[in-house]
């Protein structure tokens, strides 16, 4: 089966300073891998996805991602970080063991940015 | 347009009391999904179902049902509540077109098993 790890349970990065959350990933085939953001008493939000393509993914609220085939990695970034970056963080990959396309996430990963 | 809406979105139950989580969206999506988040764990995906008349277990689907008479609503059923599933349940749905991958999330559920 897909699955995604996110090594990190907290992220703190100060406002303006560059931010990443790291996501790895072991899958069977081609990765078809995705970022969601959950802000406090919400739920998910899709912030980009990589299917195919440039290895540099860019997405919602200036959120990038990088994905690196030979570290199996998907990292999301953020050159400038801000105060309301806050959120939890969820890697996800897309999951065909069942047969049918599911998405499998990793356990997020909490972004504080302090002022 | 609502999205994704899931009602209620707080409950507490007694064990083994039974109750029925409702999800509806009105985006026309084939794909419905229930996911429960647990501090820790990340999101599990329970049931889905890939249009009316069509569901399948997730990861963990001990303990619930489901039932997709129509396209727009996917009730999750709790048919005898216990502790361990107290948690955090979301509803997600999506189109069906091969690359649309892009999930829509509900609220959430906050239930509580006493």
């Amino acid at each position: 089966a897909q699955s995604v790890a996110q090594p990190e349970d907290q992220v703190n990065v100060a406002e303006g300073n560059p931010l990443t959350v790291k996501c790895t990933y072991s899958v069977s085939g081609n990765p078809y891998l995705f970022w969601y953001v959950q802000y406090p008493n919400r739920g998910l939000q899709f912030l980009l996805k990589y299917i195919t393509g440039d290895n540099l993914v860019k997405g919602s609220y200036g959120f990038e991602a990088e994905f690196n085939k030979s570290q199996t990695s998907f990292h999301l970034k953020k050159p400038s970080a801000l105060v309301s970056d806050s959120a939890l963080y969820f890697c996800a990959v897309r999951d065909f063991s069942s047969g049918y396309s599911t998405l499998t996430f990793g356990k997020g990963t909490m972004l504080l940015v302090s002022p | 347009n609502a999205g994704v809406t899931q009602t209620p979105k707080f409950q507490v139950l007694k064990t083994g009391q039974s109750m029925t989580l409702q999800c509806a969206q009105d985006m026309n999506h084939e794909y419905m999904s229930w996911y429960r988040q647990d501090p820790g764990m990340g999101l599990r995906l329970i049931h889905y179902s890939v249009g009316a008349g069509i569901t399948d277990q997730g990861e963990v689907p001990n303990g619930y049902n489901v039932s997709r008479s129509t396209t727009e609503d996917f009730p999750l059923r709790l048919l005898s509540a216990a502790p361990s599933q107290t948690s955090v349940y979301f509803c997600a749905s999506k189109g069906q077109a091969a690359t649309n991958e892009k999930l829509f999330f509900g609220s959430g559920t906050q239930l509580s098993v006493l």
